[in-house]
């Protein structure tokens, strides 16, 4: 148990519909971090979050965006689906700081048809 | 794109034998992080190790780090059948912001 929660589990969307991928953090963690992450490939930085400023983004388009509220929950937003968005999203909540261990929850997986 | 890759993307191995992982990057870390992963599920830390570190244990598993190779491995030894996963590494360059590796897929053979 990382602390960290994500809903919802699972989730099917048409393409060019909106999803909004939600994520519970420990509390006390000021940073939040997005990943999206194909079959059979490693995790890739979607953006991050520090004191509900976005701190860092990764090479994906505008049509990702996100949160991040005071009470340590954030979300991902993706709008106009495509069917590429399908993936298992993670989000990692830590404490900034230059050595410090991330804790990720169990993820939420977007299918696009 | 990844920052660190992994080397050997799978391996198989018996059941108590040793796991040998490799991890190559390209820029200066602060410090270099090991992940596993069960089947398509959240991410479970292992290790952390910083970048003026060579060499740290955290019972069967021994990670090196070679910062003028830009290079690590992750060692498990005694594997169990549980340990079958797949493992990334992971440096974090700026800012905690943690890129991965593309992974390693271990297969414990019984």
């Amino acid at each position: 148990e990382t602390g960290v929660t994500q809903s919802p589990t699972h989730l099917i969307k048409t393409r060019g519909q909106q999803v909004t991928l939600r994520c519970s953090s420990q509390s006390g963690h000021n940073t939040v971090s997005w990943y999206q992450q194909a079959l059979g490939q490693g995790p890739q930085f979607i953006f991050q979050y520090y004191r509900e400023e976005e701190n860092g983004r990764g090479n994906f388009p505008p049509r990702f965006s996100g949160l991040q509220f005071p009470n340590y929950s954030s979300e991902l937003n993706v709008n106009a689906l495509e069917l590429d968005d399908s993936a298992l999203y993670l989000c990692a909540s830590e404490v900034w700081g230059p050595n410090t261990e991330a804790f990720f929850g169990q993820g939420t997986r977007l299918t696009v048809v | 794109s990844q920052q660190g890759e992994e080397d050997p993307q799978a391996l198989s191995i018996q059941e108590g034998e040793n796991a040998t992982m490799n991890c190559s990057y390209k820029t200066s870390i602060n410090n270099l992080q090991w992940y596993r992963q069960n089947s398509g599920r959240g991410l479970v830390h292992l290790i952390l190790i910083r970048s003026n570190e060579r060499e740290k244990h955290s019972g069967r598993l021994r990670v090196t780090l070679d910062t003028s190779k830009k290079s690590s491995s992750l060692l498990i030894t005694a594997s169990r059948a549980a340990d079958t996963a797949s493992y990334f590494c992971a440096t974090d360059s700026s800012a905690s912001k943690i890129i991965f590796g593309s992974g390693t897929r271990l297969s414990i053979r019984p």
